[in-house]
């Protein structure tokens, strides 16, 4: 089954306590992404990556990382985590040069820090 | 200004209803335009790409219209299913960039 799965699902950490969120895909994508959602706000793109070892800012980076070693996975890092980074977290990915295709999502990470 | 705006709703309509969401858009050069739908808290899903021509899928029917930066979304015959946000979604392939409005809230109610 085509998919995009993110670990762990739901996580409460406090500040300052580094963290990863790992998220896989199996249909050979190039383009993967990294984005928030948070009430009001609608989904803002974090970092992306156009392929290996390929990754840029988004929207709203401070205070994440990223790296794309493999083609099939995306982790993120938060190295220091903060109140203002609780929020509902979606990886994606799609073909090519990504925005002119289907993103697929995965299922979303909820992250709470205290 | 936002980047994408839409109405965020709620709009309440009932089984049968037709119903239609606008939204605008403020980059000119935006290239790549689709709705998609959110069931709630969970990921999004492609419902459906938006074509200068027009493009109708089942009950759906989506438009765009290039000169007043707006894209438009028609669902008719609504069922409970409908029930969901829609995210109206732009992209600019000059910045390799997605821009998602904040959606739109759909309840379709018996």
């Amino acid at each position: 089954e085509a998919q995009v799965t993110q670990n762990p699902r739901y996580l409460i950490t406090v500040t300052g306590k580094k963290l990863t969120v790992t998220c896989s895909q199996n249909m050979n994508h190039e383009y993967m992404s990294w984005y928030r959602q948070d009430p009001g706000l609608g989904l803002r793109q974090i970092y992306y990556s156009m392929n290996v070892e390929v990754t840029d800012k988004g929207d709203v980076p401070e205070g994440y990382k990223v790296s794309r070693k493999e083609k099939r996975n995306f982790p993120l890092i938060l190295e220091s985590p903060s109140p203002n980074q609780t929020s509902l977290y979606f990886c994606a990915s799609s073909r090519a040069s990504g925005i002119g295709y289907e993103q697929y999502f995965g299922p979303g990470t909820r992250l709470t820090v205290t | 200004r936002k980047e994408v705006e839409q109405d965020p709703g709620p709009f309440n309509v009932p089984e049968g209803a037709t119903v239609a969401f606008n939204c605008t858009y403020s980059n000119s050069a935006s290239q790549s335009f689709f709705w998609y739908r959110q069931d709630c808290r969970k990921e999004p899903k492609l419902l459906m790409s938006v074509y200068s021509s027009g493009n109708e899928d089942g009950r759906f029917t989506a438009q765009l219209n290039r000169a007043s930066q707006y894209i438009s979304l028609l669902i008719r015959d609504s069922k409970l299913s409908d029930s969901a946000t829609y995210l109206c979604v732009v992209g600019n392939t000059g910045f390799q960039k997605l821009v998602f409005g904040t959606g739109t809230r759909l309840l379709v109610s018996p």
